[in-house]
This record gives structure tokens, sequence and C-alpha cells, in this order.
């Protein structure tokens, strides 16, 4: 099972900031925190992972906490092609083999015109 | 461009028949995966393979059956043991075993049971 915790759904208006929060609270010290994104009918997507830093690239920025016990995904201006399902995953939080992830529900954002 | 092919788009099966998913990637990746998506759910783990003569059984492997002779593919067989075969099937490969959990994704196969 997925030890990760993420609201089901949120909403955001176009054009303003969506803010994914995902609850870690088992990781360990070495695990970075990866997000993922399911556009329907669709392979998911990288987005961006991180250890303990904070973490930006073209598609979204991480803010991990300083106990990295949570995470939140931004992105700083959210479009509708933004709409779409966001998994954020602990590896092997499911099992013991190396590189076997586990997605858990996601949170569905939903943007807004 | 480089990337994960799967094929076909949309497959039916029938009765007591096995069907093969095809999964093709030219981006030099020594990882593959199977993953299973059941409507409103996430995606849990069939097979993995972490290089070429080598696969491991993820979560849900009774029913499913893979191999792996080339680094470039990773069929997925779904036998007529899978009782309930009907979901979107996602392929998906990592550039090895180190970072593993960067994947890339095919577009999937959606399977349907007539």
């Amino acid at each position: 099972d997925a030890k990760t915790t993420q609201p089901p759904s949120m909403d955001c208006a176009e054009g303003r900031a969506a803010n994914l929060p995902c609850n870690h609270s088992t990781i360990s010290g070495n695990e970075y925190v990866y997000w993922y994104r399911q556009i329907h009918s669709q392979g998911p997507q990288y987005i961006i992972h991180g250890l303990k830093n904070n973490e930006t690239n073209e598609m979204a920025s991480l803010i991990i906490t300083e106990d990295r016990k949570s995470s939140t995904l931004i992105l700083p201006h959210a479009t509708l092609r933004d709409t779409a399902v966001y998994y954020c995953i602990e590896p092997n939080a499911g099992g013991t083999s190396y590189g076997k992830l586990t997605f858990g529900q996601g949170t569905i954002l939903t943007v807004h015109p | 461009d480089g990337g994960i092919t799967q094929s076909p788009k949309y497959l039916f099966r029938k009765e007591g028949q096995n069907v093969t998913l095809s999964c093709e990637q030219n981006l030099n990746h020594d990882a593959m995966y199977w993953y299973r998506q059941d409507p409103g759910q996430g995606l849990r783990l069939i097979y993995y393979s972490q290089i070429v003569n080598d696969f491991q059984k993820g979560d849900i492997a009774e029913g499913y059956s893979v191999s792996r002779e080339k680094k470039e593919s990773f069929p997925l067989t779904v036998t007529s043991a899978q009782k309930n075969p009907t979901a979107f099937y996602l392929c998906a490969s990592s550039k090895d075993r180190v970072s593993g959990e960067k994947l890339f994704f095919g577009s999937g196969t959606q399977l349907s049971v007539l």
C-alpha cells in the first residue's frame, strides 16, 4: 500500500497557483519524494522529485518541509491543460524491491476557466 | 523521437483466450515495468524487469506472463487464468536500477473482454 496521503480532489482557477499537498510521514532519510501526473486515458508523466531541498523545474516547484514528513507541489500558473490526477510517491513504500513504485489514488486537480 | 510505444491502443479478448500486449522502447533503458489501472484507481505493478533475460513479479502477477529477450521489448501476455482482465495497461521504463523511480510511460492499452 502507498504510504503517502493526498486529498482526493482539489479545484483551482485558471491562472492561479495550484498547491497540492502530500503527507509522507514514514519516509526514510535517503528516500526521494516523486510527483507524477496522469491526464485522462494517458500514461503518467514525471513532474519533479526532491530529497530535502526545494526544487524547481519548467513544470513545477516542490516544497519539502524541514522534517520531510510532507511536501507541496506548486503549479505557479495553472492552465486548463493541468487538469489531471497528481500522484505523490514514496519509492519502495509498497515493497522491498528497488525501483518498485507504488501509486496511490492521487489528487484529482480540476482547473476552472 | 525517443519514447515508449504500446500497441494496440484497444484490445478485445474472448473468454479463454490469451492475448499479448506489446511494449517497445528506444530510450536505451535497462528497466521496464507493467502496471494495471482500474477505473478510478491508482496503478498496480504486475511485473518488472531490471535487465534482459530477468524479471520479477509485482503485486498482482497471477494470470500474467512476461518475457525480456531484448532490451527494447517487454511484452505482457494476459492469460486465460486472469479472470478479470478488463483494465488499462501501462508499460514504463527507467534508465537503470539506480534511477528506477523516474519512469517514462507509454500511452497505454485498454483491454476489454467480449
